[in-house]
């Protein structure tokens, strides 16, 4: 069964630094998501991408993040200069289309950021 | 208004019970309403989900509860089993929009033997 992969899986930092988190989502799906749930807390939308391009972002994506699809596979976040607050676990979703009945979202296993 | 509010933040349910958690929207754009099961240490797993146009939605043990005037969705676990114990997210999202998903702050389900 065709899954979401993310890596690494745990991703510790320093304060300030910048950090990449991978993800490859199911490959005949064009949607791409980042969710991020801080310990304890709830889900929280951050980004979602289509056509190479922003479609909507939170209050929570400020200027320190930033997304890609590099390549024809490969959907990353990149977190500028991180901040404490930062530390979470940041989950990628993909799903095949943006149409009802075709927007189920799937989840990868997520990276958890510690951010020291 | 883009909130969805959730109840219990959690649940102690007897082996063979029944798992009730409730939910509530306020935006009427809303039109697609997910269920999400998550374990520890991984993400979440869409369990079951329903749309406005049915009042109900039963696969297997789940069923989803639908009332459009209240705004209002639950989740039934019947017959809850103790590999049921996890967390439960409901949610809610725009298919007029890029389906983002806005999740329920999400109940923890311990079904206990």
């Amino acid at each position: 069964e065709p899954e979401v992969t993310q890596t690494p899986s745990h991703q510790v930092t320093q304060m300030g630094q910048e950090v990449i988190l991978r993800c490859v989502p199911i490959s005949n799906h064009l949607y791409f998501y980042w969710y991020r749930q801080i310990l304890g807390q709830k889900v929280e939308f951050l980004v979602s991408f289509y056509n190479n391009e922003i479609s909507e972002k939170s209050e929570i994506f400020d200027d320190q993040f930033s997304v890609e699809r590099p390549d024809g596979s490969n959907f990353t976040l990149k977190i500028r200069s991180t901040k404490l607050e930062d530390s979470a676990m940041y989950f990628c979703a993909s799903s095949e289309a943006g149409g009802p009945g075709l927007n189920e979202q799937f989840f990868g296993p997520g990276t958890r950021l510690t951010v020291l | 208004q883009q909130q969805v509010k959730q109840s219990p933040q959690s649940l102690i349910v007897q082996k063979g019970g029944i798992s009730i958690i409730n939910c509530a929207y306020e935006n009427t754009a809303f039109d697609y309403f997910p269920w999400y099961q998550q374990f520890p240490g991984k993400g979440p797993a869409l369990l079951i989900a329903i749309r406005p146009d049915v009042s109900e939605k039963k696969e297997g043990r789940f069923t989803i509860s639908f009332n459009k005037s209240a705004k209002q969705f639950s989740l039934h676990i019947m017959d809850s089993q103790p590999g049921d114990s996890a967390t439960y997210f409901c949610a809610a999202s725009d298919s007029g929009g890029y389906q983002k998903v806005t999740f329920g702050t999400g109940t923890k389900l311990q079904v206990i033997p």
